[in-house]
Order: C-alpha cells, then sequence, then structure tokens
C-alpha cells in the first residue's frame, strides 16, 4: 500500500529539546516538502528536497533542520532556535515537476511547552 | 512573489446546494498549474481538481469544477449538490517554475444538515 508515514501523530516536548520529526514514503517520488500548518495561516513551505542529499529553505526555515540521505526518507528537526514551534506539521511529496499534485502525509501535531 | 489570496476565511451553506469559493493569485509567469486540496477535520490533504494554466477549458471533477479566467488571475471552485462530506477547509494552491506549490491561507467551508 503506497503512500506517506509520520510518526508520531503526536508529540510533546518540553523547551530546550530537540525534537525530529519522520516523514517516509514509498511512492518513488524524487521531491519531498515540510510545511507548518498554524490556524488562519494556511501551509508555509519549511524545507524541500527535489532529489537525494540535497535541499532548499523554504519561507519559514529558521529553527530547523532536515537531511534527506534516502529517497525515502525526509526527516525535519526542530531544534530549540525555533522561537514559537508548537504547530501542525505536514510533509508531501510528488513526482519532480510543478504540474504534479502533492501526495501528503497524515501530520504530526507538536507541542512545546 | 507569487501570492494566493482566498478572500473568505469561513462559509456555510445547506446541504445539496452550491457554493463557490473564490481564489485569486499574483504572478508574471504564463504557465503554470492550480491546485484545490481539501483538508477535512481528519486534517489529511486531498487534491480536489487541478488546472493547467494553458488549457482555456475549466476542470471538472464530479461535483467540483473550477471557474478559471487566466486574464482576472482568478480561479474558483464550484461545489454543486454539497454534501455534509464536503466539510472541511479548502486551499488554494499555485505552481509555477520552481518545484514548490503556494498556498493561500485557507475557506473553511460548513455543510449544514
Amino acid at each position: 500500500d503506497g503512500g506517506i508515514t509520520q510518526s508520531p501523530k503526536y508529540l510533546f516536548r518540553k523547551e530546550g529539546q530537540n525534537v525530529t520529526l519522520s516523514c517516509e514514503q514509498n511512492l518513488n517520488h524524487d521531491a519531498m516538502y515540510w510545511y507548518r500548518q498554524d490556524p488562519g495561516q494556511g501551509l508555509r513551505l519549511i524545507y524541500y528536497s527535489q532529489i537525494v542529499n540535497d535541499f532548499q529553505k523554504g519561507d519559514i526555515a529558521e529553527g530547523y533542520s532536515v537531511s534527506r540521505e534516502k529517497k525515502e526518507s525526509f526527516p525535519l528537526t526542530v531544534t530549540s532556535a525555533q522561537k514559537n514551534p508548537t504547530a501542525f506539521y505536514l510533509c508531501a511529496s510528488s513526482p519532480r515537476g510543478v504540474s504534479y499534485e502533492q501526495y501528503f502525509g497524515p501530520g504530526t501535531r507538536l507541542t512545546v511547552t | 512573489a507569487q501570492t494566493v489570496t482566498q478572500s473568505q476565511p469561513e462559509m456555510s451553506v445547506q446541504e445539496a446546494e452550491t457554493v463557490t469559493l473564490s481564489c485569486t493569485y499574483d504572478t508574471s509567469e504564463s504557465n503554470y498549474y492550480l491546485f484545490w486540496y481539501k483538508q477535512p477535520p481528519s486534517r489529511q490533504m486531498i487534491l480536489v481538481i487541478r488546472q493547467e494554466a494553458y488549457k482555456q477549458q475549466n476542470a471538472t471533477e464530479n461535483r467540483f469544477s473550477v471557474n478559471f479566467q487566466k486574464a482576472a488571475k482568478s480561479f474558483s471552485l464550484k461545489i454543486s449538490d454539497s454534501q455534509l462530506g464536503d466539510t472541511a477547509m479548502y486551499f488554494c494552491a499555485f505552481a509555477d517554475r520552481d518545484d514548490k506549490i503556494i498556498f493561500g491561507k485557507g475557506t473553511r467551508l460548513h455543510i449544514l444538515p
């Protein structure tokens, strides 16, 4: 069954701790994306990767880091430098090229207290 | 920079009625792609419909259709015979040369029984 998985669904952390959100896809897609969703803000792009071992900053990359060592995996680390990390995080993938739709994972709700 | 504007933060309609969600965008490109995504209460993002800018014919998917006005940079979504399952956030999105999609802030649609 092809798709995108994100784990865990809910994540709780203390302020000052780094936390890594998992995103895995078995769709053989080249491109992967991380979005942050806040109420009233829509989806804002954090990082994206078009090929393995390469990634670009999106609109709100500060306080986040990513890696793309394997085609199937694109983990996102929320560092302690991110001033307001509590949010809903969505991972997506697509074949390379803007004409293609993006396929989304179920999301991870991160709460930092 | 490209922008996507959804001017209706929230709408409510009765079941079986027709509803139109508005979207405008700004770009200097001539070739691009437009999308409507749906996010139900489960928060799983689902593609509703896609339009290629070079195609004059409006895209249709069952009860969902778009009114694409390229000169006006308008891309509205019409939902006919609305159903309770159509209750969701709807996001308009735009993509051009880069491998990334820009999303509007969304319209929350309530279908009332």
